[in-house]
Parts: C-alpha cells; structure tokens; sequence
C-alpha cells in the first residue's frame, strides 16, 4: 500500500535553533515528492520538489535532501524564524496514472 | 493575481441544510480538486476533475456532489449536512499537461460547522 509517513508530528523549537522534519515513503514507482508549508488558517504553499535524480536542494533557508533507495526525504530549516512556525506536508507523487499521496505533516513551533 | 478563490471562508449549517462550496482558480488549469483536513488526518481528497465535463471520486467522496461545467469553476456540493462533515475544505489545481511540475495551488480554505 502506498503511505507517507511524516516525524515528529509536532516540533517546538527556540528561534535561531535549526531542526530537521524527516518523511519516508513506501510509494513505487516513485516520480517526484514535494514538501509544502501550510500556515494556520492558510492553504498549503509549495517549497520545493524532489525528483529522483535529485539529493539535495535548497530554497533560502530550506534544504531538501532524497534519498531514493531508501525512500526517505528530509526537510532542514536553518536558523529558524517565528515565521517558520507552520505545518509541514510531504507529498509523493507516483508515475502516471498514481494519485497523490500526502503524509499528515509536521507541526513546527518556533519560539522566542 | 488571484489564483485559487475559495468562498465562503466561514460557514454554520445545521444537520440536513445543503449548501456548495464555491471554488474558482484563473490560471487556465485543467485538474481541480477537493480535500477535507481534520485534525490528526491530514489532507483527504474527495473529488477531483481533469477537465471540464470530466470529474471522478476520490478517497471520502460519500456526501458529496461535483461538477464541472468551465475549465476555471468546481464548486462542491453538500446535500444534507452531517456534524462529520465538520472540516476545513480546500480546493486546488494545477497544470497536468506537458511542462506542468505537478505543483497544487490551494485556496484559502473554506471552514465548515455542521451542528
């Protein structure tokens, strides 16, 4: 069955600390992963996305890492901000014909 | 730049009231589709479209209606409000033909109270 699988569920984290959101997938055959930010009471913005041929991409302050013979991805904020205090969704999609699949997220608390 | 338009943003119904979720994107996207987010489950597709005459189920469609008469409107259709339909809705679309990246673009949400 194909899954996501998203940790911690929830992160509280002192501003300025960096901190990693960890998502594994069991979804074959795989095509790309995306993780999105979703801020309360906002819709879901995407960050970056993961091809298979990738293992690492950065956006500012975000870096993504694949690693797509285990099927695990990470997501890495550096020197975090009261404005990275969001839900964070890792989304996998399969090749044609698969639908979405989306973890449940985590929920990143950044504090002063 | 509008994007995806979800209306209404808040919204009370009783049990057995109907009410549609209005859903509108202006990027010319052929696949549109519907999520309920509850605490602790995530995001769960109800219905989407592919293209305008064209839509299908997806995995909690049960209470539901769609359709799709115009690339850019997908409204959803509740016909007698249940509290379990109490939720959080989002619509969302993006470009499926070549050269898309297969990014969603939501809306902003449209809460739901059923009582």
């Amino acid at each position: 069955k194909n899954q996501v699988e998203q940790s911690p569920q929830s992160l509280i984290i002192l501003e300025g600390k960096n901190c990693t959101l960890q998502c594994n997938y069991t979804v074959s055959p795989f095509s790309n992963l995306r993780w999105y930010k979703q801020d309360t009471g906002r819709g879901p913005v995407s960050l970056t996305i993961m091809t298979f041929s990738e293992n690492t991409k950065s956006n500012g302050r975000y870096t993504a890492t694949l690693d797509a013979d285990t099927k695990q991805s990470s997501l890495h904020i550096t020197a975090s901000q009261l404005s990275d205090s969001a839900s964070y969704i890792c989304v996998v999609r399969g090749q044609a014909g698969t639908a979405l699949i989306f973890g449940k997220g985590t929920t990143l608390s950044v504090s002063s | 730049n509008a994007g995806v338009t979800q209306t209404p943003k808040f919204q009370v119904l009783k049990t057995g009231q109907s009410m549609t979720l209005q859903c509108a994107q202006d990027m010319n996207h052929e696949y549109m589709s519907w999520y309920r987010q509850d605490p602790g489950m995530g995001l769960r597709l109800i219905h989407y479209s592919v293209g305008a005459g064209i839509t299908d189920q997806g995995e909690v469609p049960n209470g539901y209606n769609v359709s799709r008469s115009t690339t850019e409107d997908f409204p959803l259709r509740l016909l007698s409000a249940a509290p379990s339909q109490t939720s959080v809705y989002f619509c969302a679309s993006t470009q499926t033909k070549a050269g898309g990246t297969g990014e969603l673009f939501f809306g902003e949400g449209s809460r739901l109270t059923v009582l």
